[in-house]
């Protein structure tokens, strides 16, 4: 019963470089989205998937790039990274947004990810 | 537009203690709470939810949460906590039609 996977668990980057966090939920679920934790200042939305093909913006979306090729896959990519950008990364899914979004979010262990 | 408030960064309490960790939110519109929990280099799990019916909701791990709607609160409680409590925790909002919302946290720490 895996659930979300994330991959990797850590990475360090040099500043400019580009890489893809992996995130893989075998739930079905239609929903899935990205979060940056940072101290302080809880969890906060980077980009979210209603459905596969669907994609849209959340609350700090620059600076990353997502697409949704297939239900279970949801991959975030950083195009530059910048010092800015280092968090904790978690992708979490949930059944649907169809009922007003009274479903539970299923997050996977995260990503950490240092940017040098 | 909504908001959640988490009152308190970090609460100490004493192991067996009851605790109390408030969350307050702003809404025009009717809302779903949920509260989550993070363990150390994990990512977070549903303690609880309130949908609509009753506002005393029951969660896992012995805790529970009343939702207020006249005070906008839902507050997370605990009769007696054990060491296994020690974690972050997250109050969480949604509104129909709109994206969750997380507050910032509060780390419980239980001293024995």
């Amino acid at each position: 019963n895996a659930g979300v996977t994330q991959t990797p668990k850590f990475q360090v980057l040099k500043t400019g470089q580009s890489m893809t966090l992996q995130c893989a939920q075998d739930m079905n679920h239609e929903y899935m989205s990205w979060y940056r934790q940072d101290p302080g200042m809880g969890l906060r939305l980077i980009h979210y998937s209603v459905g596969a093909g669907i994609t849209d913006q959340g609350e700090v979306p620059n600076g990353y790039n997502v697409s949704r090729s297939t239900t279970e896959d949801f991959p975030l990519r950083l195009l530059s990274a910048a010092p800015s950008q280092t968090s904790v990364y978690f992708c979490a899914s949930s059944p649907g947004w169809g009922q007003g979004g009274n479903q539970p979010q299923h997050f996977g262990d995260g990503t950490r990810l240092s940017i040098l | 537009a909504q908001s959640v408030t988490q009152l308190d960064s970090q609460v100490p309490v004493f192991e067996e203690a009851p605790v109390e960790l408030r969350c307050n939110y702003s809404s025009s519109v009717s809302v779903y709470l949920f509260w989550y929990v993070q363990y150390p280099n994990q990512g977070l799990q549903l303690l609880l939810k309130y949908l609509s019916g009753s506002t005393l909701v029951k969660g896992i791990n012995g805790f529970e949460a009343e939702f207020n709607k006249s005070q906008t609160s839902f507050h997370l409680r605990k009769p007696s906590v054990h060491i296994s409590d020690t974690a972050e925790y997250f109050c969480a909002v949604v509104s129909s039609a709109s994206k969750i919302i997380f507050g910032s946290g509060t780390r419980l720490s239980i001293r024995p």
